[in-house]
């Protein structure tokens, strides 16, 4: 079975930009959650959808959108880049209701 | 406000002999943790989990204690070996409004050297 997959690995853009960042998520798995690493700190809940709509959110501005497609992609969207937004973000998807994430290997942003 | 806390950002701990990664808590309603290992340039990987109605769980090498009156967990893996040597994230399942969503901790750098 394929697992979680991120594209792009790495990416840079300037202030101000807005980014897209993808994710595959792994057969069977019907939820998926977004998640914000910043250097030397633990994964923060952006949030997570489940049937194409977002059912919970983390601390995160509004500037922070996602989606999340028929066959359970989903796309993490940033409005109006800032510099603190420099981070690894992590998607994780999981079958309804578990409490185990699996992870993909993150796309890592860097804000200039 | 960290809800979640490992204190110490790095572990080294000679070939063989036992590792113990520390976690605490500081929310009573967290009913379920977990630990990550995280590889460079990987996502994180689950490893263990405990439920908040137990207070051990093993699986082979590795052994998750829970003290809930104290709200802290440990991580024991023994015998240690070189390949651990990555980066453990404690996690905490908060069930709010319906969704499931982690908490973790900054984690810790496990050196596993010969």
């Amino acid at each position: 079975e394929t697992g979680v997959t991120q594209s792009p690995t790495h990416l840079i853009k300037t202030r101000g930009q807005q980014v897209t960042l993808r994710c595959s998520s792994q057969s069977g798995h019907n939820t998926v959650s977004w998640y914000q690493q910043a250097l030397g700190q633990g994964p923060q809940f952006i949030f997570q959808y489940y049937r194409e709509e977002e059912n919970g959110r983390g601390n995160f501005p509004p500037r922070f959108s996602g989606l999340q497609f028929p066959n359970y992609s989903s796309e993490l969207n940033v409005n109006a880049l800032e510099l603190d937004d420099s981070a690894l973000y992590l998607c994780a998807s999981t079958p309804a209701g578990a409490n185990v994430l699996t992870f993909g290997a993150g796309s890592r942003l860097t804000v200039l | 406000d960290q809800q979640v806390k490992q204190n110490s950002p790095s572990l080294s701990v000679q070939e063989g002999r036992i590792s113990i990664l520390n976690c605490d808590y500081t929310n009573s309603m967290f009913d379920y943790f977990l630990w990550y290992k995280k590889y460079p340039a990987e996502g994180p990987t689950f490893l263990i989990s405990i439920s908040s109605i137990k207070d051990k769980n093993e699986d082979g090498r590795f052994t998750v204690f829970l003290n809930k009156s104290a709200k802290h967990l440990s991580l024991h893996i023994v015998p240690s070996q070189p390949g651990d040597s990555a980066v453990y994230f404690c996690a905490a399942s908060e069930l709010s409004g319906g969704y499931n969503k982690l908490i973790f901790g900054a984690g810790t750098r496990l050196a596993v050297h010969p």
